[in-house]
């Protein structure tokens, strides 16, 4: 399809478990993007690739979250050792990188974490 | 840091009516762009409309406009002849111009009424 494709669209996993999720952009977009949306709450920014810049880190919660992008393309955000807290909403976004640098969102995958 | 409040946790409105949101911000840049996304049940964050902070005329697309007072800081979106599609969670979002990351309001839940 045209538009950011995340992965699993739900998952449940048990308190202490790492999780890994996907997203793959827009093609030919260079920016990727990563939110978080707890429950009733807007999005949190989490990570941002542009490139092949050193990705700007600085809204991760903790250093039990990391993610990681090839070239332009898939990206996976991993969260180790899960915690309930960390369940939520978890969106991707792609944008062109250049003005207006519209970010395009995909359907997100909501984590439970029992 | 940047900020956007949204002080409406909820809005109801009768279909084709006219129903306006509030979203007020806190910057010291003097440019900056402005968002209204909207999210219905499929989680899929999708723009609405934007604003560049330089621009003195309101953004229009369609039913949907805003208001945009900048020495006020305030960012409103006035949606005309409300459809039943057009219930959803809107956010207000800020981004800076040289910036990546969007910020997000907490959002407006949008009920229409038939």
């Amino acid at each position: 399809g045209a538009g950011v494709s995340q992965s699993p669209s739900n998952k449940v996993t048990e308190k202490g478990k790492d999780v890994e999720l996907r997203c793959d952009p827009i093609s030919g977009h260079t920016a990727l993007y990563w939110y978080r949306q707890r429950l009733g709450q807007g999005l949190e920014f989490l990570i941002y690739f542009q490139g092949n810049s050193a990705p700007d880190k600085s809204g991760l919660p903790s250093d039990r979250f990391s993610a990681e992008r090839t070239g332009e393309s898939v990206s996976t955000l991993t969260i180790q050792r899960t915690q309930q807290e960390d369940s939520a909403v978890y969106l991707c976004a792609s944008s062109i990188g250049t003005h207006p640098n519209i970010q395009y969102f995909g359907a997100g995958t909501r984590l439970s974490v029992l | 840091a940047q900020t956007v409040t949204q002080s409406q946790p909820e809005m109801s409105v009768q279909e084709a009516e006219t129903v306006t949101l509030s979203c007020t911000y806190d910057t010291s840049e003097s440019d900056y762009y402005l968002f209204w996304y909207k999210q219905p049940p499929s989680r899929q964050m999708i723009l609405v409309i934007r604003q560049e902070a330089y621009k003195q005329q309101n953004a229009t697309e369609n039913r949907f406009s805003v208001n945009f007072q900048k020495a006020a800081k305030s960012f409103s979106l006035k949606i005309s002849d409300s459809q039943l599609g057009d219930a959803a969670m809107y956010f207000c979002a800020y981004r800076e111009t040289s910036g990546s990351r969007l910020t997000f309001g907490e959002g407006t839940q949008l009920t229409v009424n038939p």
